[in-house]
Order: structure tokens, then sequence, then C-alpha cells
């Protein structure tokens, strides 16, 4: 079974702190992602990587940055968090070599508050 | 503009009867469309998926649906049960990249 773990179930930070979100796969995937989770937006892409060292923005990458430094860990960073990043943020990942028509195996989720 | 459109935030259904979830894109060019399921406070888990070339797929009491000149796509739980309560997203691809729709809860009432 595909295993996708994040770092935190639950955050708590202050505005302006730097906030960094961790998330291992051990199923060697190539693709990894990280979406947000707000109540009637559905899940939104901020960034993923099909390699690693490569990234990609998503469709709301402003305010974060990703690190993907080993094929295994893809981390999310919020350089200043502002209380409008409170959310719910998802790690997934997929195999990556099938050329589209791939499943995306999520992590349990963070839930992040910015005070 | 949203290219995944999932009309009903919520649904109800009693236990044993049939849920059915809808999903409307718009590009056609999509060719790769998923269900998943979520539970509060937890990840998304895959629930079944349909490629472009079909338009029915089953897995148990889970059947998702395509009718490509619509650009419709639906998910069946037959039967129901209180388990199945959950909010449910469909995701469309032609890429890597998923796109989701905004997800309808769905509540199963004995």
């Amino acid at each position: 079974d595909v295993k996708v773990t994040q770092s935190s179930r639950y955050l708590v930070k202050r505005t302006g702190e730097k906030v960094f979100l961790e998330c291992v796969q051990d199923m060697d995937h190539e693709n990894m992602f990280w979406y947000r989770q707000d109540p009637g937006l559905g899940l939104r892409l901020i960034y993923f990587s099909y390699d690693v060292k490569m990234k990609e923005k998503g469709d709301i990458p402003e305010g974060y940055s990703v690190s993907r430094e080993k094929k295994e860990r893809f981390s999310l960073i919020l350089e200043s968090a502002s209380t409008n990043q409170t959310s719910m943020y998802l790690c997934a990942s997929s195999f990556g070599l099938a050329g589209g028509q791939e499943t995306q195996y999520f992590g349990p989720g963070t839930r992040l508050l910015v005070l | 503009d949203q290219q995944v459109k999932q009309n009903s935030p919520s649904l109800s259904v009693q236990e044993g009867r049939i849920s059915i979830l809808n999903c409307d894109y718009t590009n056609s060019m999509f060719d790769y469309f998923l269900w998943y399921k979520k539970y509060p406070a937890e990840g998304p888990t895959f629930l079944i998926s349909i490629s472009s070339i079909k338009d029915k797929n089953e897995d148990g009491r889970f059947t998702v649906f395509l009718n490509k000149s619509a650009k419709h796509l639906s998910l069946h739980i037959v039967p129901s049960q209180p388990g199945d309560s959950a909010v449910y997203f469909c995701a469309v691809t032609n890429t890597d990249k998923l796109i989701f729709g905004t997800g309808t809860r769905l509540q199963v009432f004995p």
C-alpha cells in the first residue's frame, strides 16, 4: 500500500512566522503535490514536483515555496505566515511515469491555524 | 472559471437506497476521471476511476458513469451505508495534475 505521511496533524503559528510542512512517501513515486483545502473551494494545487530538485507552480503558489532534495520528501514552506493561510494542507504523490491517467495518493493532512 | 463543478454541495440519502453524486467538466480534452472520498480531519482516499475510453466502471457498491458528450460524470453508491457519509470530490485530468471539484457532502441516515 502507498503510504504518504505528513509531519504534523495540527499546527498553530503566529503571523510572520516561517512554517515548514513536511511530507514523505514510501512508494518511490516520481510526482509529489501540495494542496490546500478550504470549505466550498475544493482542493487547490499550490506546487508540485516531478523530480528531485524540480518544482512547478500550481494554481495558488503566492506566499509559498517548496523544496525537494530527496525523491521521497517534499516540503512546503510558508515564508511569512499570514492569517489567510489558515487551512488544511494536503500532500499527495503519484507514480509519474505513466504519462497521465494516474491516481494520486494523499497523506492525512495538516490543519494549520495562523493567529 | 471553474473547469470542474459539483453543483450539489450536499446530499442526504436513507440507508439502503442509492446515492448519486454528479460532476460536470468543461474541457473535452480531459481523459481520466476519479472520485475521492474524504472524512473530516483526514486526507482524501481514492475510490474509483474511469478512463475516457469507457463509459462505466464498477467496483463493488460503487459505479462511475461517464457521458463524454455531456461532459458529465456520476458516482452511484448502492446500497448506501452510514459509513459512506463523507465529502466526495470528483477530479479530472489529461496530465499529471488533477483538477478537483468543490465536493459534495453525503449524509446517509438510518
